[in-house]
């Protein structure tokens, strides 16, 4: 029953590592969206997909590289994972085009980089 | 460049109390304002909507507002309960066919028993 999906919901690793967050909405939207909340609780936009293209690319290094196999999933992998990379990242979905939709958020991934 | 500002940035009021919490964004070409409830290690929860075209929404004890042209959105609650203990977040959805929502950084709202 869940509408936004995200996998895993804690990740702890080592610096330099590489690791991948999924997610997965079953609420047929077409666009999907990755955002980062910092340790000031800031969210900020990272990427969007509509129809698995790239519409947003948010300034973000290129060790994240986002993949959307389908509408229904919006990958996030990160290389070589940095400090500063610590942070919640949460995945939403939306329709493209109707301004009065709300998005749908996940529960959030809590990334922690040591 | 689009930037929301949302005050106070914490808030403790007892319980039973009416509260609003402000929100304010710089540019108005906007298509509509959001406010979003995030309990502590959750997601975030849609609250209401204004779209441009509207002034106000409103959904049980809470009222929004929305003042386009000098950036402004208000969040009233009414008759507060511990429950609505949280952080409430503003975003707006800027004129752009992209669908990004630019959030502010939120009040945390404790309602004291």
């Amino acid at each position: 029953d869940t509408a936004v999906s995200q996998t895993p919901k804690y990740l702890v690793t080592q610096m330099g590592n590489d690791k991948s967050i999924k997610c997965e909405q079953n609420l047929g939207h077409d666009t999907m969206y990755w955002y980062k909340q910092d340790s000031k609780k800031f969210l900020k936009i990272m990427f969007s997909y509509n129809n698995k293209e790239l519409i947003i690319n948010e300034t973000v290094p290129n060790r994240f590289s986002p993949k959307s196999p389908d509408k229904a999933h919006l990958n996030l992998h990160i290389n070589s994972l940095e400090l500063g990379d610590s942070a919640v990242y949460f995945c939403a979905s939306s329709r493209r085009g109707v301004e009065k939709e709300t998005q749908y958020f996940g529960p959030g991934t809590r990334l922690l980089v040591l | 460049k689009q930037e929301v500002t949302q005050i106070p940035a914490a808030l403790s009021v007892p319980e039973g109390e009416n509260l609003v919490l402000n929100c304010s964004f710089t540019d108005s070409a906007i298509y509509n304002l959001q406010w979003f409830r995030q309990d502590p290690g959750k997601g975030l929860t849609s609250l209401l909507l204004i779209q441009s075209s509207q002034r106000e929404q409103t959904s049980g004890r809470l009222n929004a507002s929305l003042d386009k042209s000098s950036g402004r959105s208000t969040l009233y609650i009414a008759a507060s309960q511990p429950g609505d203990s949280a952080t409430y977040l503003c975003a707006v959805r800027p004129e752009s066919n992209t669908g990004k929502l630019i959030f502010g950084q939120g009040t945390t709202l404790q309602v004291k028993p």
